[in-house]
């Protein structure tokens, strides 16, 4: 079946660097990804729609400058956090949108990224 | 705006029992709900997807019930094995044209052998 990727499962980043995420659509072309967030305890919460081509779509509170994302090609999107800070230290998952897949399209997630940064 | 609950946010039982996980959602406008599962320090596994139009889908000792009209879903669980010790979370998709997923907070289960 149709798998998406995510890279580094792991990362533990000095604060005040960049790291960067990756999302790839291994057997499908994704035109649209999902950036989601949880914290400890919380429910996974979307921070953007990435759009292949065009600018990412931010939910209310998430910072553009921040969280760069990158959605170059139709199998891969970036998020980039910019300036990391402790308090970014979270759990990533990425979700991708089959188009092929009908009705509906069929939404498959990647494994996630745990987030350290000290 | 969409909100999702799951109740209990913990819970253990002995290895052999059955087990029932609660979902609720706010908006009964529904694409579909869909459950996962988590284990710590790992990502999402999908477990079973119920489209709106569906009552119940099964896969092995998962059951996923749906009724959509009360905003109300199940996830049970027959004979829990310690194996079945992790989150689960439960999500809503709104619509066909709408692919963002709202989650519950999950429910974290321990299966004690």
């Amino acid at each position: 079946g149709a798998v998406v990727s995510q890279h580094p499962s792991r990362v533990i980043c000095k604060s005040g660097t960049s790291v960067k995420i990756e999302c790839r659509s291994l057997d499908f072309q994704a035109t649209t990804m999902f950036w989601y967030r949880q914290f400890p305890k919380q429910s996974l919460m979307l921070m953007a729609t990435s759009n292949e081509g065009s600018k990412a779509t931010y939910e209310q509170g998430v910072e553009k400058d921040k969280f760069l994302i990158n959605h170059a090609s139709l199998t891969l999107s970036t998020l980039t956090v910019t300036s990391a800070h402790p308090e970014d230290s979270s759990f990533y998952i990425c979700s991708a949108r089959d188009r092929k897949t009908l009705p509906g399209n069929t939404i498959y997630f990647g494994e996630g990224s745990w987030l350290t940064v000290v | 705006k969409q909100e999702v609950t799951q109740i209990p946010a913990a819970l253990s039982v002995p290895e052999g029992e059955n087990l029932v996980l609660n979902c609720s959602f706010t908006d009964s406008a529904i694409y579909n709900l869909q459950w996962f599962r988590q284990d710590p320090g790992k990502g999402l596994t999908s477990l079973l997807l119920i489209q709106s139009s569906q009552r119940e889908q099964t896969s092995g000792r998962l059951n996923a019930s749906l009724d959509k009209s009360s905003g109300r879903s199940t996830l049970y669980i027959a004979a829990s094995q310690p194996g079945d010790s992790a989150t689960y979370l439960c999500a809503v998709r709104p619509g066909a044209g709408s692919y963002q997923l709202t989650f519950g907070k999950g429910t974290k289960l321990s299966v004690i052998p």
